[in-house]
């Protein structure tokens, strides 16, 4: 069983940029969440989405954006990106049923530095 | 609002022995979950106990268990018979049930000293 990966594991924008970060869910797993890590702080929850739908929304500002497709994969898309969206960021998947969210399991995250 | 507090940035411990990483939470819910995650240097966030609220038993996962005091909302983990693969980054998490959103203390850095 393949769990969640992500990709890429390290990228480098430059302020103002736009990114797109992917995430594969772990099979069978059908809602995914997104989760912004700063340097030595715990995770910050970005969305969730379920059936392809946002489901849910931190606090962070629009221009932090996502999808999710058919076969459960995910993107966060951040647009006019600041130095302060320098962070890891972690995917997780985690199966639902009847309406209630399971465990999540986690990817090793992308690393994005805003210089 | 709903917080997480870990108040030791950083813990060490000599091989084999015991510690204990300390947690503490606020909220109002009555049904909600309790997340130990360990992330090592490699980033990936793995699961290490949960405890459900509704129960009282203190929950447990081989040398893993779980002090939880729901009056005092307190959540502490009990790492016994330390090895050097558990040095990592351990965070407290919480989840209110059948919520989508875990919210995360700042975590404890776990040092193994052999």
């Amino acid at each position: 069983e393949t769990g969640v990966t992500q990709s890429p594991t390290h990228l480098i924008k430059t302020r103002g940029q736009q990114v797109t970060l992917r995430c594969s869910s772990q099979s069978g797993h059908n809602t995914v969440s997104w989760y912004q890590q700063a340097l030595g702080q715990g995770p910050q929850f970005i969305f969730q989405y379920y059936r392809e739908e946002e489901n849910g929304r931190g606090n962070f500002p629009p221009r932090f954006s996502g999808l999710q497709f058919p076969n459960y994969s995910s993107e966060l898309n951040v647009n006019a990106l600041e130095l302060d969206d320098s962070a890891l960021y972690l995917c997780a998947s985690s199966p639902r049923t009847s309406g209630v969210p399971h465990e999540q399991f986690f990817g090793p995250g992308t690393r994005l530095t805003v210089l | 609002a709903q917080t997480v507090t870990q108040s030791q940035p950083e813990m060490s411990v000599q091989e084999a022995e015991t510690v204990t990483l300390s947690c503490t939470y606020d909220t109002s819910e009555s049904d909600y979950y309790l997340f130990w995650y360990k992330q090592p240097p490699s980033r990936q966030m793995i699961l290490v106990i949960r405890q459900e609220a509704y129960k009282q038993q203190n929950a447990t996962e081989n040398r893993f268990s779980v002090n939880f005091q729901k009056a005092a909302k307190s959540f502490s983990l009990k790492i016994s018979d330390s090895q050097l693969g558990d040095a990592a980054m351990y965070f407290c998490a919480y989840r209110i049930d059948s919520n989508y959103q875990l919210i995360w203390g700042a975590g404890t850095k776990l040092i193994i000293k052999p």
